[in-house]
């Protein structure tokens, strides 16, 4: 938590609403994304991955989004609860280097 | 199974000091990475290691290094700290053992404090 930005783009939601946090890429031979959710005072936690050859990839509760035309990388979660409060990173890259984007803070409200 | 184990998990030193930070990766691990976190530059690359090799390295000069033992087990050293090493390092390990990306697994970090 205190490791990361102060100057995060935030996003407050409400128990129960739905969650989109993007993220725009900058390699475009970036075969390889994920997102990872850091709580504070821990290390970042792997949400969910996807690869170049798919647009859509679904986990529990999460959905990334890619958007290789724009560069563009999404997060959704469903149903959003007081636990899902965290930063967000998107990252890309491949074989063990990974590029991490600024991170968005996600704040559920009850 | 224990998670990636990362000691000091906290240490204070002072500028022109060096610094070494340990890391134990999951069992049966073999890759292990290193990321620098700070509020200005975010999560950063540092290197990665694999069977006692660096694979890969990130654009950090040549005051950190690091390596990595039979056991998969790694350290990083910095030295002759300056005040902008400030940071949180994280340490993470992978199971994939070619050159595909797998999930990495972080530790809850080293907090180095320069003063």
């Amino acid at each position: 938590g205190e490791s990361v930005g102060l100057h995060l783009p935030t996003l407050s939601v409400q128990e129960g609403d739905n969650s989109i946090i993007n993220c725009a890429y900058s390699n475009s031979a970036s075969d390889y994304f994920i997102w990872y959710k850091q709580e504070s005072g821990k290390g970042p936690q792997f949400i969910i991955d996807i690869r170049s050859n798919m647009d859509k990839r679904q986990g529990q509760r999460v959905t990334v989004l890619l958007n290789k035309t724009v560069k563009h990388l999404s997060l959704q979660i469903a149903a959003t609860q007081p636990g899902d409060s965290a930063v967000y990173f998107c990252a890309e890259g491949g074989f063990q280097k990974l590029v991490f984007g600024t991170g968005t803070r996600l704040l559920v409200s009850p | 199974k224990a998670g990636v184990t990362q000691t000091p998990r906290y240490l204070i030193k002072t500028r022109g000091q060096q610094v070494t930070l340990s890391c134990s990766p999951i069992s049966g691990h073999r890759s292990v990475s290193w990321y620098q976190q700070t509020p200005g530059q975010g999560l950063q690359f540092l290197f990665e290691y694999f069977s006692e090799t660096q694979r890969n390295k990130g654009n950090f000069p040549g005051r950190f290094s690091g390596r990595q033992f039979s056991n998969s087990r790694s350290e990083m050293n910095v030295s002759t700290l300056e005040l902008g090493d400030s940071a949180l390092y994280l340490c993470a390990s992978s199971v994939v053992t070619g050159g595909d990306t797998g999930e990495l697994f972080f530790g809850e970090g080293s907090r180095l404090t320069v003063l």
